[in-house]
Order: C-alpha cells, then sequence, then structure tokens
C-alpha cells in the first residue's frame, strides 16, 4: 500500500527549514528518501532501517519512528539546490519498494 | 561507472501499436524495478524482479503490460495495443540486493507519447 506524504507542496526562502512526512499503514521494514529534480531521473539521499534510525547527509536528515510507521525528513538551512519533489519509498521486509505521492518543494531566493 | 540505461529515451506511438522499452542494469545488480510516472504525479510501482525468484508483478495495470528479464540483467517491458492513458515516463531502477536494503539506481527514462 503507497505511503502517505504530507505536506504535497512547500515554499520557502532559502535558509528556511522544511519538514516532510511519510506515513504508512502497514508494519514497515525501511525506508527511502529520493529528490527528484524536474525533468531528471530520482536520486537516492538515505535509507532508514527499523529501531528508530536516524540519519543526516549535510544539512539533510531522517528519522524513522516504525512503532509509529512514520518518518520525517528534515532540510535545515535550505538552499536553492535543494528545490524538488522528494519521494519516501517504503517496503515490508525483502520486497517491493512502493513510493508516496511526493512533495514538491521549491527555494526562493 | 555505467549507470542504469534506458532505450529509446523517447517514443511515439499510434494507439493500438505495440511497444517495447529496454533496461540494462547496472553490472551485479541483481533487484531491477519498473516504475511509471504520468505528468507531475508519483512514482507507480509495475512489476520488480529479484534474482532467480519469481517476479512481482502485482503493480501491472492491466495483461496488456508484460516484462521479462533475461539473464539476470537486460529487461525488456512491452505494451500492447497501446492506450492515450499509457502515455507516461517509463522508469527503470536497480539495486544490489533488496535484503541488504541498498539503493535505487534509476534510469532516465523513457518519454512515451501514444497518440
Amino acid at each position: 500500500q503507497q505511503p502517505v506524504q504530507s505536506p504535497q507542496a512547500v515554499i520557502l526562502r532559502e535558509g528556511e527549514d522544511a519538514v516532510i512526512n511519510c506515513s504508512s499503514s502497514k508494519a514497515l521494514y525501511s525506508v527511502h528518501w529520493y529528490r527528484q529534480k524536474h525533468g531528471e531521473a530520482p536520486v537516492f539521499l538515505m535509507i532508514l532501517l527499523k529501531g528508530g534510525e536516524q540519519k543526516g547527509h549535510d544539512k539533510i536528515s531522517a528519522s524513522f519512528n516504525e512503532k509509529k510507521q512514520q518518518s520525517s525528513l528534515y532540510l535545515t538551512a535550505s538552499q536553492l539546490s535543494y528545490s524538488g519533489t522528494y519521494f519516501c519509498g517504503t517496503s515490508q521486509g525483502a520486497q517491493k519498494l512502493v513510493f508516496g505521492q511526493g512533495t514538491r518543494l521549491t527555494i526562493n531566493p | 561507472g555505467a549507470g542504469v540505461s534506458q532505450s529509446p529515451s523517447n517514443k511515439v506511438t499510434e494507439k493500438g501499436k505495440d511497444v517495447e522499452l529496454r533496461c540494462d542494469p547496472i553490472s551485479g545488480h541483481t533487484a531491477l524495478y519498473w516504475y511509471r510516472q504520468s505528468l507531475g504525479q508519483g512514482l507507480e510501482f509495475l512489476i520488480y524482479f529479484q534474482g532467480n525468484s519469481a517476479p512481482d508483478k502485482s503493480g501491472l495495470p492491466s495483461d496488456r503490460f508484460s516484462a521479462e528479464r533475461t539473464g539476470g540483467s537486460v529487461s525488456t517491458l512491452t505494451i500492447q495495443r497501446t492506450q492515450q492513458e499509457d502515455s507516461a515516463v517509463y522508469l527503470c531502477a536497480s539495486s544490489f540486493r533488496v535484503r541488504d536494503f541498498s539503493p535505487l539506481h534509476f534510469g532516465n527514462g523513457t518519454r512515451l507519447t501514444v497518440t
């Protein structure tokens, strides 16, 4: 079943922070985050496994709460290059990866 | 190194014709996925192959869609009797192994337009 992302769209000024949420009605084993720029292929950001894991990549970090079946992506001090559509992908064990509908992030100067 | 390669990059076809889309995954990647992305929409799962296991075809929208993976490498997605609603970008992705939760590497996609 497809995870649900919120919000659907965010508009920020450069330097502001953003949080993108991803939730599932099913128990999760892992959560993937990807970013897709217009006209390009999605690019991998990070994977989180069960265990309340948190990860960081530059000023982009994420958390995973498997009890709540939720993950959140945090973008701190956003840069123009962060613009794009963010997708979370979820799996139940060693199975297919199903993506949410995406969150469109626009960073303005 | 070479990434995931998809061909053709663009395909325009008439309604009712059959089309074949090709995906060359990264060498050594045992998992291969097909997704469909309609304009401005999300990534719709179609099918996934993992090694020699039976593929998960649960996302194929109709029996007009089929896919195969030969020799555990190249994959072909076939759409028979194309319809206008089939117009979309078809993305292929591969990963090293599902059990290792390794990241997906996407190709640049095939943009299919059915007229």
